[in-house]
């Protein structure tokens, strides 16, 4: 069954350092989010992709993110520099098309900014 | 901003007994999923509620959602241990790129 992949599972990083996490997500879908989830609290909503540009975002997504679909395949979130607070686990989510709004969601990264 | 709240936030329970965990939103919506999260792991869909008066079941859980009252329950009938987990419910706001708004979610521990 296709699946939602990300990579690296882990990322270990210092406070300033850019950052790539990267996604595929399934192959016929039209439809990419990135989500966040700080240790023990709740799953946020960062941005959602469609057609090669940004369709909304939150508020946490500012100046210092920024996505991706280089290729026909991968997905990527780029933190520019990283602060302590970033540290969490990144999901991206994929969705098929304008019918169908089930989101499949990756395995995560978890990011930590020492 | 849509809020969705979920209560209780730990749920400790004894094998064999039921339970129910409330979602509440504070939104119009007609889509409402329930995930399970084992710790340190991604988000396993459960169910997909698509219309008011929606009840699905799977095993030991039940969900139901009632958009009217902007609810939607997450019934466990006699739980075992493998059912301990952290579930979310998440809305969707289907006018705006379809982005899922999660609850605080609820730590379940089915105790032996």
């Amino acid at each position: 069954e296709p699946e939602v992949t990300q990579t690296p599972s882990h990322q270990v990083t210092q406070m300033g350092q850019e950052v790539i996490l990267r996604c595929v997500p399934i192959s016929n879908h039209l439809y990419f989010y990135w989500y966040r989830q700080i240790l023990g609290q709740k799953v946020e909503f960062l941005v959602s992709f469609y057609n090669n540009e940004i369709s909304e975002k939150s508020e946490i997504f500012d100046d210092q993110f920024s996505v991706e679909r280089p290729d026909g395949s991968n997905f990527t979130l780029k933190i520019r520099s990283t602060k302590l607070e970033d540290s969490a686990m990144y999901f991206c989510a994929s969705r098929r098309d304008r019918g169908n709004h089930e989101q499949y969601f990756g395995p995560g990264t978890r990011l930590t900014v020492t | 901003e849509l809020k969705v709240e979920q209560n209780p936030l730990f749920l400790s329970m004894q094998e064999g007994k039921n339970y129910t965990i409330y979602c509440n939103y504070s939104t119009t919506s007609d889509r409402l999923y329930w995930y399970r999260q084992d710790p340190g792991k991604s988000l396993e869909s459960l169910f997909v509620l698509l219309s008011n008066g929606a009840v699905k079941q799977e095993g030991r859980l039940m969900a139901s959602l009632d958009t009217k009252a902007r609810l939607s329950t997450l019934h466990i009938t006699a739980a075992v241990h493998d059912l301990s987990a952290t579930y979310f419910c998440a809305v969707v706001r289907t006018n705006t790129g379809n982005q899922f708004y999660f609850g605080t979610g609820t730590s379940l521990t089915v105790i032996p």
